[in-house]
């Protein structure tokens, strides 16, 4: 079976860092592109990032570029997210994503895991 | 990031067909493939359409997806109380590079 678990999710203060982490199960993972997808409170869906299966060819959404950053390591089958700069806005479930086929990054996102909350407040 | 504009909410009785319509662009919705994915409280969203009309898996027949010019179209027949969900598209954006979500239609089931 599939499987995304993320962690790290946690209460930090406006300006601080966060390492979000999200461990692969059940399929190769090195062959698939990987995203992050966000969801505030009461609002639908954002996507965050994406990252190519190789690790090369990242895309941020602009409202996170420069503050965040994906990476991956496929001998641990784990997809990061790094968030620094941290706002109130930036509150919300952080998922993260697998794309459908193993053809790049412009693709479904087939299997998520169950998220993991990130809260900015003082 | 522009967004992909949906009703807020739709909804139908048991067994009849309703559609939801999501509104992109050229860079978008025209040039891209869309998906659609349906989401219950508490949980992930799930895919239900990829390729534009294409069904992964385990997702029944009674969804399927269209597409045409600028615009995108989720119809579900056969409409069951299990069908009450949010339902969002997604597609691609050229301009700038990333993917969009739509805002978001609430399916009620009278």
């Amino acid at each position: 079976e599939m499987q995304l678990v993320e962690s790290g999710g946690d209460l930090v203060q406006p300006g601080g860092s966060l390492r979000l982490s999200c461990a692969a199960s059940g399929f190769p993972f090195n062959k698939y592109a990987m995203s992050w997808v966000r969801q505030a409170p009461g609002q639908g869906p954002e996507w965050v990032s994406s990252l190519a299966a190789t690790g090369g060819g990242a895309f941020y959404a602009d409202s996170v570029r420069g503050r965040f950053t994906i990476s991956r390591d496929n001998s641990r089958n784990t997809l990061y997210l790094q968030i620094n700069s941290l706002r109130a806005e930036d509150t919300a479930v952080y998922y993260c994503a697998k794309a459908h086929y193993n053809l790049g990054i412009v693709d479904a996102f087939d299997v998520w895991g169950q998220g993991t909350m990130v809260t900015v407040s003082s | 990031q522009s967004v992909l504009t949906q009703p807020p909410s739709a909804s139908g009785t048991p067994g009849q067909r309703v559609t939801i319509s999501c509104s992109g662009s050229l860079s978008n919705v025209e040039t891209n493939d869309v998906f659609w994915y349906q989401q219950f409280p508490g949980t992930a969203p799930k895919l239900l359409i990829y390729r534009n009309n294409e069904r992964p898996s385990g997702v029944p027949d009674r969804f399927s997806g269209s597409k045409s010019g600028t615009s995108a179209f989720l119809a579900i027949s056969g409409l069951r109380s299990e069908d009450e969900a949010d339902y969002y598209c997604a597609s691609w954006d050229d301009s700038p590079s990333g993917f969009v979500f739509g805002t978001g239609t609430t399916l009620i089931v009278l």
